[in-house]
């Protein structure tokens, strides 16, 4: 059953250091997500991606974070800066309709400490 | 009031039992609706879309009353492995088309 891949699984990291999240969707999927879930709280939606562009962001996703799908199958999330309250459970899901119907598939997640 | 809530529990049953959670949502132009279940420090996976009509899966059932805005998740013949926190998902609750997550209920099934 295919599935949707994230790295790496953990990262540590200094506040203010940049990081890269990486994930490979499902193959045939067109639309690609980013949410994040910090420790003991609920999932949040950071993100959707369609096109080559974001189709929906939440208030979260401000001009720290920035999504890229630098080739035919690699969607990442970068943090510019990162803060303590970065540190999460990043989740990456793609689906093969949008938002309006889904199914969406999430990868096992990065989980981000930021010391 | 929060866009999307749920009781945390945990809810504590024996195998076997039949169990009921609710979630709730503010929006009522919300459009599509879910129940994901996540183990402990594991990734969501979707359980059931709900439908108006309400669907069946086995031994879950899941309902949608629009005009009271809750959905529900029903589990009968609970297995210990249906041990996992339930997360509710509405689309459409904030206003647009982004998801968003209840907080979850937790489910412990014992022997």
């Amino acid at each position: 059953e295919p599935e949707v891949t994230q790295t790496p699984s953990h990262q540590v990291t200094q506040m203010g250091q940049e990081v890269i999240l990486r994930c490979v969707p499902i193959s045939n999927h067109l639309y690609f997500y980013w949410y994040r879930q910090i420790l003991g709280q609920k999932v949040e939606f950071l993100v959707s991606f369609y096109n080559n562009e974001i189709s929906e962001k939440s208030e979260i996703f401000d001009d720290q974070f920035s999504v890229e799908r630098p080739d035919g199958s690699n969607f990442t999330l970068k943090i510019r800066s990162t803060k303590l309250e970065d540190s999460a459970m990043y989740f990456c899901a793609s689906s093969e309709e949008g938002l309006r119907q889904e199914t969406q598939y999430f990868g096992p997640g990065t989980r981000l400490l930021v010391l | 009031r929060k866009e999307v809530e749920q009781d945390p529990g945990p809810f504590n049953v024996p195998e076997g039992a039949t169990v009921a959670f609710n979630c709730t949502y503010s929006n009522s132009a919300s459009q599509s609706f879910f129940w994901y279940r996540q183990d402990c420090r594991k990734e969501p996976k979707l359980l059931m879309s709900v439908y108006s009509s309400g669907n069946e899966d086995g031994r879950f059932t899941a309902q949608l009353n629009r005009a009271s805005q809750y959905i529900s998740l029903l589990i009968r013949d609970s297995k210990l492995s249906d041990s996992a926190t339930y997360l509710c998902v509405v689309n459409g609750a904030g206003g647009s088309y982004i998801p968003t997550f209840g907080r979850g209920t937790s489910l412990i099934v014992h022997p």
